[in-house]
């Protein structure tokens, strides 16, 4: 069970376009879902919080307007990357969960890489 | 949030038992401690959990002292493919209450 599906595993893409990752539950339901950011050699980052069919909670530091999460279903959450730069060059990991008693299970998580 | 700390790094030898140590102190009454192993462009991945005492599984055992201002995680007669990074967490217990990770041990297993 827990079953969670990343996508894309990896993406390039050009400064100052825009990119979508989504982030699937597939046997389970997901009321909240959770996104992180990994530099390398660095542990994971907190990015937002999100609960089905409401707005994102972002993390101090991270801008909302540039870290589009949209969490309109139980089984699939998005974060949009827009007007990316190369600083933004990451690994994006999600975390769906919908029961808080259990550990968490990850994404396998996004290369990305802004050029 | 509980803050953990852990030691940054680990070498071990193929089939020896490897333990690693999280310290925890101002962990909540319904915290629980997670265990988590990453390997290089994966995503984390559950080991074990537990909320006192001993828990065992397949892969680990998880050994909680009666304060639970830390916890140990041991994995006996690890092989090449452990060598990983691995995170304790302390949350949950029921609430959304987000889970913040350490920075981790990085273990590194020789032949």
């Amino acid at each position: 069970g827990a079953v969670v599906s990343q996508h894309p595993s990896w993406v390039i893409c050009k400064s100052g376009t825009s990119v979508k990752i989504e982030c699937r539950s597939l046997d389970f339901q997901a009321t909240t879902m959770f996104w992180y950011r990994q530099f390398p050699k660095q542990s994971l980052m907190l990015m937002a919080t999100s609960n089905e069919g409401s707005k994102a909670t972002y993390e101090q530091g991270v801008e909302k307007d540039k870290f589009l999460i949209n969490h309109a279903s139980l089984t699939l959450s998005t974060l949009t990357v827009t007007s990316a730069h190369p600083e933004d060059s990451s690994f994006y990991i999600c975390s769906p969960t919908g029961d808080y008693n259990s550990p968490l299970h990850f994404g396998n998580g996004t290369r990305l890489t802004v050029t | 949030l509980a803050k953990t700390t852990q030691p940054i790094s680990m070498d071990s030898y193929e089939g020896q038992e490897v333990n690693i140590t999280c310290s925890h102190n101002n962990i909540a009454t319904n915290d629980y401690i997670t265990w988590y192993q990453q390997f290089p462009s994966q995503g984390p991945r559950f080991i074990i959990q537990g909320y006192k005492t001993k828990v065992t599984n397949e892969v680990a055992s998880l050994f909680i002292p009666a304060d639970r201002k830390s916890s140990t995680l041991s994995l006996p007669r690890v092989s090449l493919s452990d060598t990983a990074v691995y995170y304790c967490l302390v949350g949950g217990g029921g609430s959304a209450r987000q889970l913040t990770f350490g920075s981790g041990t990085q273990l590194t297993v020789l032949p």
